[in-house]
Order: structure tokens, then C-alpha cells, then sequence
């Protein structure tokens, strides 16, 4: 089946630093990838929508100049958290659409100190 | 917000007994997924099943999809202690008969089998 990763799993840094999550599409090529966000104990809420040599298409409420989103090949996505806060820890997974189904990441565990 | 409803929030069985989650959502859609979630694991696809089905069958996973009550139930047979984890519907928006590829998700429910 399809394979998607994500880089790195976990990731600690302090406030005020920016980190970056890269999404690939490992065994096929991905115009549309997604960004999730899950909260302890919540469910995910869709952050964004990645989309390959275009901007990507952010859900309200979103800060695009927060959540940076870069889909610049058909097999990587990258998600830059700039200025991170300790309200930015959380869980975020990308998903990639392939063929209408959706494949999904393992999810990188961000702690902001 | 879009985000669909399940129910029970939490559910707790002994190990052989089935267990049932319910999912409600609020908009038309192209098909309605259910997804396992270990905790702090990423999520594993179980079932899709389309809006022009009503009953789908995967193993011990039966689901059902309701298009006019908008709900769909994950019914888990034969329940056992590896099943515990968080599960949730997700939804995909359709519109004219696009499909979108976004997922609106449950808020889920958390399953815990007893052995």
C-alpha cells in the first residue's frame, strides 16, 4: 500500500524558534497533501491543504504566517511552525491523496518549552 | 464547525463482546471513513464505506452509513484487548459531485477492552 512519513516523529524546541515537519509521499507522487493538528485528548482538526507549485489553501482560523506550507515537489510537504508558543504543542499529521484515497503519516509530536 | 459527532465518548467491554460506536455528521458526503488511533500513534484507515452504500463488512468491522439521518455505527465483533484504542469517522466533503479529498473528523471514541 501507499506510504507516507513524516520528519521527525518528535521534536522539542523553545519558544520562539521555528521548526520544520516534513511530509513525504514515499512509493507515489501527491499533488494534494494535508496538514491535521491533534490536540491531547482531542480529535484532528484539517489545518490546511498543501498543494504541489501553488499556495496552499489554509482552514479558517489558521494563521498562514504562522503555519508555513511548502509543497515543493509532487512527494514532499513541509510544514514550518515559525515563532513556535507552547499553545503550538501539538500533534501534527499530513495525509497524502492518492487515486481519491488518503494516506496518512505517523504524526510528529511537537513540545514547545 | 463541520465536525461530526460520536458517541459513546468512551466505551468499556470485556474481551469477546461486540461493541458499537456511532458517528453523526452534518454535510453531504462522498464517503465516510473509520480510523483506529493508538494512543500517540498516527491513524490506521479501517473501513471506507461510499454514500451510495448502506452496510459494508471488513473482518470483524461491520459499518453502516444512514445518508438520511446523516450517521454511520462501527460495530467491532468479538472485541479484543489489542482493539483498545481511539477510533473516528471522518467525513469527506462532496460538493456537485466533487470530491474535495479533506476530512472532517469525529471527535472519537476511546475503546478499552478488558481481557
Amino acid at each position: 500500500g501507499a506510504v507516507v512519513s513524516q520528519h521527525p516523529s518528535r521534536v522539542i524546541c523553545k519558544s520562539g524558534t521555528s521548526v520544520k515537519i516534513e511530509c513525504r509521499s514515499l512509493d507515489f507522487q501527491a499533488t494534494t497533501m494535508f496538514w491535521y493538528r491533534q490536540f491531547p485528548k482531542q480529535s484532528l482538526m484539517l489545518m490546511a491543504t498543501s498543494n504541489e507549485g501553488s499556495k496552499a489553501t489554509y482552514e479558517q482560523g489558521v494563521e498562514k504566517d504562522k503555519f508555513l506550507i511548502n509543497h515543493a515537489s509532487l512527494t514532499l510537504s513541509t510544514l514550518t511552525v515559525t515563532s513556535a508558543h507552547p499553545e503550538d504543542s501539538s500533534f501534527y499529521i499530513c495525509s497524502a491523496n492518492r487515486r481519491g484515497e488518503q494516506y496518512f503519516g505517523p504524526g510528529t509530536r511537537l513540545t514547545v518549552t | 464547525s463541520q465536525q461530526g459527532e460520536e458517541d459513546p465518548q468512551a466505551l468499556s467491554i470485556q474481551e469477546g463482546e461486540n461493541a458499537t460506536m456511532n458517528c453523526s455528521y452534518k454535510t453531504s458526503i462522498n464517503n465516510l471513513q473509520w480510523y483506529r488511533q493508538n494512543s500517540g500513534r498516527g491513524l490506521v484507515h479501517l473501513i471506507l464505506i461510499r454514500s451510495n452504500e448502506r452496510e459494508k463488512h471488513s473482518g470483524r468491522l461491520r459499518v453502516t452509513l444512514d445518508t438520511s439521518k446523516k450517521s454511520s455505527s462501527l460495530l467491532i465483533t468479538a472485541s479484543r484487548a489489542a482493539d483498545t484504542a481511539s477510533y473516528f469517522c471522518a467525513t469527506e466533503y462532496s460538493a456537485g459531485g466533487t470530491s474535495y479529498g479533506k476530512l472532517t473528523f469525529g471527535q472519537g471514541t476511546i475503546l478499552t477492552v478488558h481481557p
